[in-house]
């Protein structure tokens, strides 16, 4: 079964440091990568996305970097807050391209 | 807010009750999604609606049962539930299938009782 490895589970960081999230996947025909922010009580809500043609995209403080020939890709947030604490799930598509397989999820916590 | 509206946002049912989960979107999206996610963990993927079409069925139990009456709708009728599918049931839309980006609702608390 295809799967996207997550890593870490958890995570706490000190306000204004750099929150470093890694996944891993396997099915070299995915070509979308999108990052999700859940906080409780709320649905996943779209953070950032990146497609296998670029190496990085950056938006404000959140950066994510690919890594094609090791099929990894990892979310950066930079200047962490206490508002980013949250669930983030990173994605990929099925081997279909008809849905999203997840992640198990990070839980940060950024301390202040 | 979300653009995907989801109703009622918390339900408590009996095992023998039927009930329904709705959703709406109005950014003219052709592919529609239910997932299901349990505390601390992944949402998992339910149904799939294309062009009001059912296309993917994740060997779900009968006792779920989508219907997509527009292309704005999407319901997840519900009956003779278990405690075990107590969850959150999310609903996504994206603009078609395939590689989309994916836009979730906040969900309903669905607790079986």
């Amino acid at each position: 079964q295809q799967q996207v490895k997550q890593s870490p589970q958890s995570l706490i960081v000190q306000k204004g440091g750099i929150s470093i999230i890694n996944c891993a996947y396997e099915n070299t025909a995915f070509d979308y990568f999108p990052w999700y922010q859940q906080f409780p009580g709320k649905g996943p809500a779209l953070l950032i996305a990146i497609r296998p043609d670029v190496s990085e995209k950056k938006e404000g403080r959140f950066t994510i970097s690919f890594n094609k020939s090791a099929k990894q890709f990892s979310l950066h947030i930079m200047d962490s807050q206490p508002g980013d604490s949250a669930t983030y799930f990173c994605a990929a598509p099925n081997q279909a391209g008809t849905a999203l397989i997840f992640g198990k999820g990070t839980t940060l916590s950024v301390s202040s | 807010d979300t653009e995907v509206t989801q109703t009622p946002k918390h339900l408590v049912m009996g095992m023998t009750n039927k009930k329904s989960l709705k959703c709406e979107q109005h950014m003219g999206h052709r592919a529609m999604y239910w997932y299901k996610q349990k505390a601390k963990k992944p949402p998992e993927l339910m149904f799939v609606y294309s062009y009001e079409k059912l296309s993917i069925n994740e060997s779900v139990p009968s006792r779920f049962s989508p219907e997509c009456p527009n292309s704005s709708l999407l319901n997840l009728h519900l009956h003779a539930l278990q405690p075990e599918d107590s969850a959150l049931y999310l609903c996504a839309s994206s603009q078609a299938l395939g590689n989309q980006p994916q836009h979730f609702g906040d969900g309903t608390r669905l607790s079986i009782l």
